[in-house]
């Protein structure tokens, strides 16, 4: 099966500083990608997703950049705001929707005004 | 989007009582549902696989038989922590895949935080 791993666990920024998570995949065949933003006790909410067809997406501060060759794709926050500070998902899928993700363990954003 | 609504939202049962969890999708059908546990600062852990009219699929290490799955409808899957016990205590979280528009989201519930005393 898909093994997906994310890094860092925790990741600290000032605010209006940008925020990176990476996340690295093990199958070639895994073609959508999407992250989840969850914050304290609330479900977690699609924030974003990307197609292997497609090598960048973004909408607004929120950025995805996706490398097939390397198995990695990554997300970027811009200008990050104290509300931006929640736990993020990276996932991959190997069927092309939602029907088989599997999930990254996940980073804790803390946004410090 | 799509809704997926969870209920209840935390429930507090003593051990041994079985406690049941509501999961519908309220503007779209919803073919498969899974179900999630998730521990403090971690990660989702799948436990099931929910399929309308058919038998759910657990994932390795989880009991079949005190984690039981409905999916009666297109639209609501149940699940039911039979005989609760302290380690069962926990945050549940269902997510939904719709037909149609929906198939290729994931929506999630709001959870349901378990706590058995």
């Amino acid at each position: 099966g898909e093994n997906v791993e994310q890094h860092p666990s925790t990741l600290s920024v000032q605010e209006g500083d940008s925020a990176v998570i990476k996340c690295t995949y093990s199958d070639s065949a895994s073609n959508y990608f999407p992250w989840y933003k969850q914050e304290l006790g609330k479900r977690p909410q699609l924030i974003i997703d990307i197609r292997s067809n497609v090598g960048e997406k973004k909408d607004q501060r929120i950025a995805v950049t996706l490398n097939k060759t390397a198995k990695h794709f990554s997300l970027h926050i811009t200008e990050t705001q104290p509300e931006d500070s929640a736990v993020y998902f990276c996932a991959a899928s190997l069927g092309g929707g939602a029907n088989n993700l599997f999930f990254g363990t996940g980073t804790r954003l803390t946004v410090i005004p | 989007g799509a809704v997926v609504s969870q209920h209840p939202s935390r429930v507090i049962c003593k051990s041994g009582t079985s406690v049941k969890i509501e999961c519908r999708s309220l503007d779209f059908q919803a073919t498969t549902m899974f179900w999630y546990r998730q521990f403090p600062k971690q990660s989702l852990m799948l436990m099931a696989t929910s399929n309308e009219g058919s038998k759910a699929t657990y994932e390795q290490g989880v009991e079949k038989d005190k984690f039981l799955i409905n999916h009666a409808s297109l639209t609501l899957s149940t699940l039911t922590v039979t005989s609760a016990h302290p380690e069962d205590s926990s945050f549940y979280i269902c997510s939904a895949v719709g037909a149609g528009g929906h198939n290729e989201k994931l929506f999630f519930g709001s959870g349901t935080q378990l706590s058995v005393l």
